[in-house]
């Protein structure tokens, strides 16, 4: 089955960038996902990207895929203490399959 | 806002209970997916709808069941609560009946059983 793992904590420094890595396990042609969830909210869709793409861009988003290596990056550039939050990676196969969240990982911005 | 509500916010109840939670998707979508948040299983798909048919199931308890109403809002039914029941459950919803279909949260219902 799917499987999708995240390291737990990040700590960076106000103005530096942040990158948030996921490795994945599935084969097939598929969806990768970047959510963020600030403390006591629900999720909230980033950026997503397809298995076919190599990168995307989005305002202070990169998000990086090694199809290879099955490894998913987000790049937040110039972090602030309003990206605090845990952000989570999740895949989902074409076709009507479910989605598979990794554990998260939360960022924490120092001032 | 995503668009998606859900009721209630808060539910505090005692082991053996039933409750009910209710989502309703962002205008326009016809499906409705829900997943449970704990500390200890992290994020789960339990279920999904598609214009009011089951389309996927995922780690979801005998105990739990959902559907979805012609009006296309979703109910998530939880009965015999355990201690372990206490958990963040959220809904989505996507327009089209795929899982690759970008998912709008809602706010989640936090259920505290006592």
């Amino acid at each position: 089955g799917e499987d999708v793992e995240q390291s737990l904590f990040l700590s960076v420094r106000e103005g530096d960038s942040s990158v948030i890595n996921c490795t994945y396990t599935d084969s097939s042609s598929t969806y990768l996902y970047w959510y963020k969830q600030e403390p006591g909210a629900g999720l909230q869709l980033l950026t997503y990207i397809f298995s076919n793409m190599d990168m995307k861009q989005d305002q202070r988003l990169t998000v990086l895929l090694n199809k290879k290596d099955k490894h998913l990056s987000l790049r937040i550039a110039d972090t602030q203490t309003g990206d605090s939050a845990i952000y989570f990676c999740a895949e989902s196969p074409g076709g009507y399959q479910k989605v598979t969240f990794g554990t998260g990982t939360k960022l924490q911005v120092i001032p | 806002d995503s668009g998606v509500t859900q009721t209630p916010k808060h539910l505090i109840t005692a082991t053996g209970q039933r409750v009910t939670l209710r989502c309703s998707p962002r205008s326009g979508d016809l499906s409705v997916y829900w997943y449970q948040q704990s500390l200890d299983q992290g994020l789960q798909f339990l279920i999904q709808y598609y214009n009011g048919e089951e389309r996927a199931k995922g780690n979801i308890l005998e105990r739990f069941s959902a559907q979805q109403f012609p009006d296309l809002h979703s109910e998530l039914n939880l009965s015999s609560l355990e201690l372990g029941d206490s958990a963040l459950y959220f809904c989505a919803s996507t327009q089209g009946g795929r899982a690759a279909d970008t998912q709008y949260f809602g706010p989640g219902t936090r259920l505290t059983v006592l």
